[in-house]
């Protein structure tokens, strides 16, 4: 089946940058999307991208995505305490999102 | 607007009981999902509708599980009998267009321990 993988954790120090990766197997969604999960809340849409785009910014998020390897990055400039959470990359044409990485920021 | 509502936020109950999860979409939306949570199996679509009618229930895990949309403002999952292996986080997301084309607006869950 349809496959969205991401690695399970990633811990930087505050004001430095983040940079979460995701790998995916379908290529029929026309966005692909990044949610941010807060402890005990549930998935908010963070970002997306256009399946025909390279990049997209979002103030301190930026958005890659390379569509030969399949690969989709989401990077964090200046990342904040605040930014600590589980993010999660997803296709939505088979509504299949990714395990989730979880980003702990220390001061 | 205020987002997807659902009810109860959390439950506790023993197994061999009857559940009963609520959904409220966000008005206009025609896509309703059923979610499930678990830290063995991360994210799972259970089952979506689209203008009340189930179109994808590939997910629901087996006949204990139900889900039905009334009417466009309201949408149950039922879990009958319920067993330990339920417990999870059951989440509940609206979407404006159909999967691929839209974001999905997720509620804020149902936290299910069954004992």
């Amino acid at each position: 089946g349809e496959d969205v993988e991401q690695s399970l954790f990633l811990s930087v120090r505050e004001g430095d940058s983040s940079v979460i990766n995701c790998t995916y197997t379908d290529s029929s969604s026309t966005y692909l999307y990044w949610y941010k999960q807060e402890p005990g809340a549930g998935l908010q849409l963070l970002t997306y991208i256009f399946s025909n785009m390279d990049m997209k910014q979002d103030q301190r998020l930026t958005v890659l995505l390379n569509k030969k390897d399949k690969h989709l990055s989401l990077r964090i400039a200046d990342t904040q305490t605040g930014d600590s959470a589980i993010y999660f990359c997803a296709e939505t044409f088979k509504l299949v999102f990714g395990t989730g990485t979880r980003l702990l920021v220390s001061p | 607007d205020a987002g997807v509502i659902q009810s109860p936020r959390h439950e506790v109950t023993e197994m061999g009981q009857e559940v009963t999860l609520r959904c409220k979409p966000i008005s206009g939306h025609d896509y309703l999902f059923w979610y499930r949570q678990t830290m063995m199996r991360g994210l799972e679509l259970l089952i979506y509708f689209n203008n009340n009618v189930p179109i994808d229930d590939s997910g629901m895990p087996e006949d204990r599980f139900s889900a039905k949309m009334p009417n466009a403002s309201f949408s149950t999952l039922k879990i009958q009998p319920s067993e330990p292996r339920d417990s999870a986080v059951y989440f509940c997301a609206s979407s404006p267009d159909s999967p691929g084309t839209d974001t999905q607006y997720f509620g804020p869950g149902t936290r299910l321990t069954v004992l």
